[in-house]
């Protein structure tokens, strides 16, 4: 299976600042997906990143806020843009490996003080 | 949107015990898929169930996706304390069968020696 390298791995931010999340995937795959997990939740879609496409946001998300970059096959950046102290949450991308599931990355824990 | 419940949301036994977790919705998918999450970490695929009545049995891990394709269960042979995480089962739609999934909330299964 793939194999997904997610970073920063966590980060503590200023309300009102951006942050952008890169994940890069060692092989190419059609669809990537990005999560918000909080804490002690499950897992919400925020987007599916497109290649050579914009992305489709889930209901309750939108681009200006979270804006998403799919350059090529392999990676995919999220940018959670001028944060509060709400959007604290780990974040996580995936990728689609048919019926075999998802692959994640390790997430970014992201704290917004 | 297809909601999966699942149940118990939090488990607490000794080393040597069993257990079981429970994932049930009013939908069917075309697949479910269960994973495993440890802190830090993003969640990783235990299984993947696809034929109604399906059992899969991974070492101690059993898992049964129900007749109706509504529901599935994990069962747990003689926990160890390697065993504790966060259990999520996920759902692909019907007509959708490697693209999004819908996250049960999760069950925190604590085993402790």
């Amino acid at each position: 299976s793939a194999v997904i390298s997610q970073k920063p791995s966590r980060d503590i931010c200023q309300r009102g600042t951006s942050l952008t999340i890169q994940c890069q995937v060692d092989s190419q795959v059609t669809m990537m997906f990005w999560y918000r997990q909080q804490p002690g939740q499950s897992l919400t879609l925020i987007a599916t990143a497109n290649q050579g496409s914009e992305a489709t946001y889930e209901s309750g998300f939108v681009i200006d806020k979270f804006p998403i970059s799919r350059p090529n096959l392999t990676f995919s950046t999220l940018t959670v843009s001028n944060m509060s102290p709400e959007d604290s949450s780990i974040y996580l991308c995936s990728v689609a490996q048919g019926k075999n599931g998802y692959t994640f990355g390790s997430g970014t824990r992201l704290t917004v003080v | 949107t297809q909601l999966l419940e699942q149940s118990p949301q939090f488990l607490s036994i000794q080393e040597g015990e069993n257990l079981t977790v429970y994932c049930n919705s009013s939908s069917v998918f075309s697949s479910l898929q269960w994973y495993r999450q440890e802190p830090g970490e993003g969640p990783v695929l235990l299984v993947t169930v696809v034929t109604g009545g399906e059992v899969k049995k991974l070492k101690r891990l059993t898992f049964q996706f129900g007749d109706a394709r509504k529901d599935s269960s994990l069962h747990i042979t003689a926990a160890q304390t390697g065993d504790t995480g966060l259990y999520l089962c996920a759902g692909g739609a019907t007509t959708d069968s490697w693209g999004k999934l819908q996250f049960g909330a999760g069950t925190q299964v604590v085993v402790t020696p």
